[in-house]
């Protein structure tokens, strides 16, 4: 079975610029969770979605938006880059909305802001 | 405490010795703390989800306990081995929020 996979691995954009990751969770997964983890820090919770619905977001600026489709697969999308945007971006899936159930983590995104 | 903390922030270990860390989180709604193992290059893998107070889980040659009244959550390694060159991350769910530690990154020296 495939795990969490995430894409593009690596991008690169300039200020001001939009991007979209995107990520597909374990089949059976109907969560899925976004984080952002900046250089020397743990990673910051960003968003979770669960059946197509927002049911969590962390403390993120209205930039940053994401969306879960039919299929539970999730995008997650960032408007007018600044420089301190760039990091590592990972996606989870569970089962369920619940934080009793293990989190599988995809590879992540690294995006670079020039 | 208010944030979610873990110490030490490193630690070098001989090959065949015993080494614990720990996570200190917000004793307060408590929910539930999950623990991952992150390897360099790899994705974060889970360990444990531990929800009650006294909750001892164990997977091998690692366990982990949780004092949710005091707020602390213990990761042993018995008999470090080179493949648990990681950094450990504990996650903590309470107060409605879900909050990370910066993580202990762990170094085994054959």
């Amino acid at each position: 079975d495939a795990g969490v996979t995430q894409s593009p691995t690596h991008l690169i954009k300039t200020r001001g610029q939009q991007v979209t990751l995107r990520c597909s969770p374990i089949s059976g997964h109907k969560s899925v969770s976004w984080y952002q983890q900046v250089l020397g820090q743990g990673p910051q919770f960003i968003f979770q979605y669960y059946e197509k619905e927002e049911r969590g977001r962390g403390n993120f600026p209205d930039r940053f938006s994401a969306r879960q489709f039919p299929n539970y697969s999730s995008e997650l999308n960032v408007n007018a880059l600044l420089l301190g945007d760039s990091a590592l971006y990972l996606c989870a899936s569970s089962f369920t909305t619940s934080q009793a159930n293990e989190q599988f983590f995809g590879p992540g995104t690294r995006l670079t802001v020039l | 405490i208010l944030n979610v903390e873990q110490s030490p922030q490193s630690l070098h270990v001989q090959e065949g010795d015993s080494t614990n860390f720990t996570c200190s989180f917000p004793s307060s709604n408590f929910y539930a703390l999950h623990w991952y193992r992150w390897e360099t290059a790899k994705s974060p893998e889970a360990l444990f989800v531990m929800t009650l107070n006294g909750d001892e889980k164990k997977k091998g040659r690692i366990s982990a306990t949780l004092n949710t009244k005091e707020g602390y959550s213990y990761l042993y390694i018995k008999g470090s081995q080179p493949e648990d060159s990681a950094t450990y991350l504990c996650e903590n769910f309470g107060n409605e929020k879900l909050t990370f530690g910066t993580g202990t990154r762990l170094t085994i020296i054959p």
